[in-house]
């Protein structure tokens, strides 16, 4: 079975500062790894993704995430933070060899202040 | 449109009411994935269809759930009886790729279910 955790329920940082929202996930063989973002009364949207290669990804925005196999983590970052980086982060995960969804986690909700 | 479309936006059903909620997917994509969003909680996977098979209905909570994409592009999940449990954001998304590829999945804005 796959699954992921995020231990934060929300994470607050001043603008300008850099972020940290946390990951770590469970799946038997190598990962896909996802996440997303959700504004208020939006759907989801895609942020970034590892597949394989590079454990550094970039994406949208801005926001990059390290894969660390060794860990089991996925955690999403950025250098200096904006508040309209502020909405519903989910981290979500896939195991390639065959399972068709996507399994989320429960989310972080990331507050940014001036 | 260049994205995934939902409707309705909103749905209000009394209990025991059948309700039909319909996705469409993004031109050409093979992968359609019907999610159900509780408040405060991350979506939780419901169904999987490549084209027109469905090949994962290993969420769908009950028999009442059943979800249909008959010609490989417009799909609709449709609940039976509905209960006040049911109440949530059904979001579909679909990608490029099939389910072993890493493509990413891309999603509509949701129907938001209420059953009074």
């Amino acid at each position: 079975a796959q699954s992921v955790a995020q231990p934060e329920d929300q994470v607050n940082v001043a603008e300008g500062n850099p972020l940290t929202v946390k990951c770590t996930y469970s799946v038997s063989g190598n990962p896909y790894l996802f996440w997303y973002v959700q504004y208020p009364n939006r759907g989801l949207q895609f942020l970034l993704k590892y597949i394989t290669g590079d454990n550094l990804v970039k994406g949208s925005y801005g926001f990059e995430a390290e894969f660390n196999k060794s860990q089991t983590s996925f955690h999403l970052k950025k250098p200096s933070a904006l508040v309209s980086d502020s909405a519903l982060y989910f981290c979500a995960v896939r195991d390639p060899r065959g399972a068709s969804k996507l399994t989320f986690g429960t989310g972080t909700r990331l507050q940014v202040t001036l | 449109g260049a994205g995934v479309s939902q409707s309705p936006r909103y749905k209000v059903a009394k209990r025991g009411q059948d309700v039909a909620l319909r996705c469409d997917p993004i031109s050409g994509h093979v992968s359609l994935f019907w999610y159900q969003q509780a408040l405060g909680q991350g979506p939780e996977f419901l169904t999987y269809f490549q084209n027109e098979a469905q090949l994962d209905k290993s969420g769908l909570p009950s028999d009442r759930f059943f979800a249909e994409r008959p010609e490989g592009s417009v799909s609709t999940l449709k609940i039976q009886r509905t209960q006040q449990e049911d109440s949530a954001v059904y979001l579909c998304a679909s990608s490029l790729g099939n389910r072993l590829t890493g493509t990413e999945a891309f999603f509509g804005q949701g129907t938001r279910l209420t059953v009074v």
